[in-house]
């Protein structure tokens, strides 16, 4: 496909458990993001990678969270031990070159539902 | 830190009318990017139109353009000849210019609806 998939689309999980979010991004695009959407509010900025480098992981809210992009592809959000506030939308964006100019093209998201 | 405000919760407007949607945000720095995104109920965000803060100029993309304020730190979206396919959340976002600033500050969102 041409865009940004992210997988699953739905995420049921029980407290406590760990979940894992897989995002492909555009083929060729360098740079990667991972936003937090909780209901009805805007996202919000989990995680930057530049191919296999995460730059920028000020957004994430604890220790519980994990990002990696081993090859420079595909990105997985991991979350431990998931808490009820930890349900939201997971919306993965991939952007073709690391620069400012570069739009941000976003996949459908991944909705977690933590009871 | 920046920031981005939408004071507008909830919007609407008839078919083929003119909406104008608010967004105002706080920054320091002098040059940076603007941004409308549109996310229909299928969630995926979708770029409406983009303003860079050094052009004077105000951004247009059809029937969509904006009334960009630097001084006042405003940017506002204003759809003309409004569809039913405009219909959506439309989140104003903010992104820095320099190094390490790539990522997206995104406002509260204004859902938009559209009255046949």
């Amino acid at each position: 496909g041409a865009g940004v998939s992210q997988s699953p689309r739905y995420k049921v999980a029980k407290r406590g458990q760990d979940v894992a979010l897989r995002c492909d991004p555009i083929s060729g695009h360098v740079s990667l993001f991972w936003y937090q959407q909780a209901l009805g509010q805007g996202p919000e900025f989990l995680t930057y990678f530049q191919n296999e480098a995460q730059l920028d992981k000020s957004g994430l809210p604890s220790d519980r969270f994990f990002a990696e992009r081993p090859e420079g592809s595909v990105s997985t959000l991991k979350i431990q031990r998931t808490q009820q506030e930890d349900s939201a939308v997971y919306l993965c964006a991939s952007s073709l070159v690391g620069s400012s100019t570069d739009t941000q093209y976003f996949g459908p998201g991944t909705r977690l539902t933590v009871l | 830190a920046q920031t981005v405000t939408q004071s507008q919760p909830e919007m609407s407007v008839q078919e083929a009318e003119t909406v104008t949607l608010s967004c105002t945000y706080d920054t320091s720095e002098s040059d940076y990017y603007l941004f409308w995104y549109k996310q229909p109920p299928s969630r995926q965000m979708i770029l409406v139109i983009r303003q860079e803060a050094y052009k004077q100029q105000n951004a247009t993309e059809n029937r969509f353009s904006v009334n960009f304020q630097k001084a006042a730190k405003s940017f506002s979206l204003k759809i003309s000849d409004s569809q039913l396919g405009d219909a959506a959340m439309y989140f104003c976002a903010y992104r820095g210019l320099f190094q390490g600033a790539q990522k997206l500050v995104f406002g509260q969102g204004t859902r938009l609806t559209i009255n046949p």
